[in-house]
């Protein structure tokens, strides 16, 4: 079984910062992939980032960027420029490589980042 | 851009009815997957589906049912609809080739039941 760790239950930042969200994750398995998915209060959650765990490279998104540690099981998200719109629950989410895709999410419990302006 | 659906933004029901919620996605997707969202308790997978007419149980099945008799649909079943089945829930699917396991989320359903 999969865990994943959000230690951080609310942040807030001003406009414009820069704001990096942790997540650290426990699992037996090598393969796998990890998201970082967004919920504004409209409740849509939205794929912000995708990591493959064999890819070394760290995924970037505009101005979303991942630090990805897999030795150290840590998956943290750094948002640069800091904008109103990114004010949501940030949730992380592992799941493991299975070929067909067929396995649920295993999320964080979440981290609610407010932008102030 | 995958577009998954839900049939209901809101919904209200008394205890003992049976409640259908309906999920379509329109990206071929073979995986689809309901997770209900609880404050405290964050998403928790109910049952997925892998192809039609296949289904497997999540993390927390009882109380549900699903039905998947068409590729792009998905409901969700609450037989005898009770007070602790009030939550949102959330309606995703997937891909089962290309090596790309995300999944797409609809807007979610919010469920009370008096």
């Amino acid at each position: 079984a999969q865990t994943v760790t959000q230690s951080q239950p609310e942040m807030s930042v001003q406009e414009a910062e820069t704001v990096t969200l942790s997540c650290t994750y426990d699992t037996s398995e090598n393969n796998y992939y990890l998201f970082w998915y967004k919920q504004p209060p409209s409740r849509q959650m939205i794929l912000v980032i995708r990591q493959e765990a064999y890819k070394q490279q760290n995924a970037t998104e505009n101005r979303f960027s991942v630090n990805f540690q897999k030795a150290a099981k840590s998956f943290s998200l750094k948002i640069s420029d800091s904008q109103l719109g990114d004010t949501a629950m940030y949730f992380c989410a592992f799941i493991p490589y299975s070929g067909g895709g067929a396995d649920g999410l295993t999320f964080g419990k979440g981290t609610h980042l407010i932008i102030q302006p | 851009d995958v577009k998954v659906t839900q049939s209901s933004r809101y919904l209200v029901k008394r205890t003992g009815e049976k409640v259908f919620l309906e999920c379509v996605q329109d990206m071929d997707h073979e995986n689809m997957f309901w997770y209900r969202q609880d404050p405290g308790l964050g998403l928790r997978l109910i049952y997925f589906s892998y192809d039609v007419k296949m289904k497997e149980k999540g993390d927390i099945p009882e109380g549900y049912s699903v039905s998947r008799e068409k590729k792009e649909r998905f409901s969700l079943i609450l037989e005898s609809a009770s007070t602790n089945q009030t939550s949102m829930y959330l309606c995703a699917s997937s891909s089962a080739s290309g090596g790309d396991e995300t999944q797409y989320f609809g807007p979610g359903t919010r469920l009370l039941v008096l």
